[in-house]
């Protein structure tokens, strides 16, 4: 079935660093990929998101582009910032409206 | 819009009772979503109603777990017995579309612990 795969945290940067969080995905077809953040306490929000392949999607200084030749959804910010301190999940949604998320990646960023 | 509105936010029950998890989706939202959130098993899946029908409900760990949706603005999750291993933040999100849809959003969640 489909299954999505992140790179295990803990993340720990210094603020200003660059970020990436690997995340690989299998499915059939053309799934739409996102990229969920959550902040302590709370629930997940959606950070930005890319339909079909070679798509970017982008949102607060984070990008993630779909690669569909490496099934892979990449997360990457230039320069991080206390305040991305967060868990972020990868996740899918194919046919039929499931939304499946990897693991998890807790991120922590120090000043 | 207030977004998904989950309640309580905390729940301390004793093992063998019941439990009862209350979720108001999105006004318009088709589709609603009750996820399950452990640090052994991350994220999980329980089951999703479109336009209140459940379609998968593959990830109710059993028989002591059920899900209804009498209606497009309420939905509950309900535990009976409540075991200690059902501790966990249990999260009920919704979304606009019902198949293909492109995001889900979430609320706060219900950090259920179980003694």
């Amino acid at each position: 079935g489909d299954s999505v795969t992140q790179m295990e945290g803990p993340v720990t940067l210094s603020e200003e660093a660059f970020l990436t969080i690997n995340c690989t995905y299998t499915a059939t077809g053309y799934p739409s990929l996102f990229w969920y953040v959550q902040y302590p306490g709370e629930g997940l929000q959606l950070l930005l998101k890319a339909t079909k392949a070679d798509d970017k999607g982008s949102n607060k200084g984070f990008e993630a582009t779909y690669r569909k030749e490496t099934t892979s959804f990449h997360l990457e910010k230039g320069s991080v910032q206390v305040s991305d301190s967060a868990v972020y999940f990868c996740a899918l949604t194919h046919q039929g409206g499931k939304l499946i998320f990897g693991q998890g990646t807790e991120l922590s960023v120090k000043p | 819009d207030a977004g998904v509105i989950q309640s309580p936010r905390h729940e301390v029950t004793e093992m063998g009772q019941e439990v009862t998890l209350r979720c108001k989706p999105i006004s318009g939202h088709n589709s609603l979503f009750w996820y399950r959130q452990t640090m052994m098993r991350g994220l999980e899946l329980l089951i999703y109603f479109n336009n209140n029908v459940p379609i998968d409900d593959s990830g109710m760990p059993e028989d002591r777990f059920s899900a209804k949706m009498p209606n497009a603005s309420f939905s509950t999750l309900k535990i009976q017995p409540s075991e200690p291993r059902d501790s966990a933040v249990y999260f009920c999100a919704s979304s606009p579309r019902g198949q293909g849809y492109t995001e889900a959003f979430f609320g706060q969640g219900t950090r259920l612990t179980v003694v």
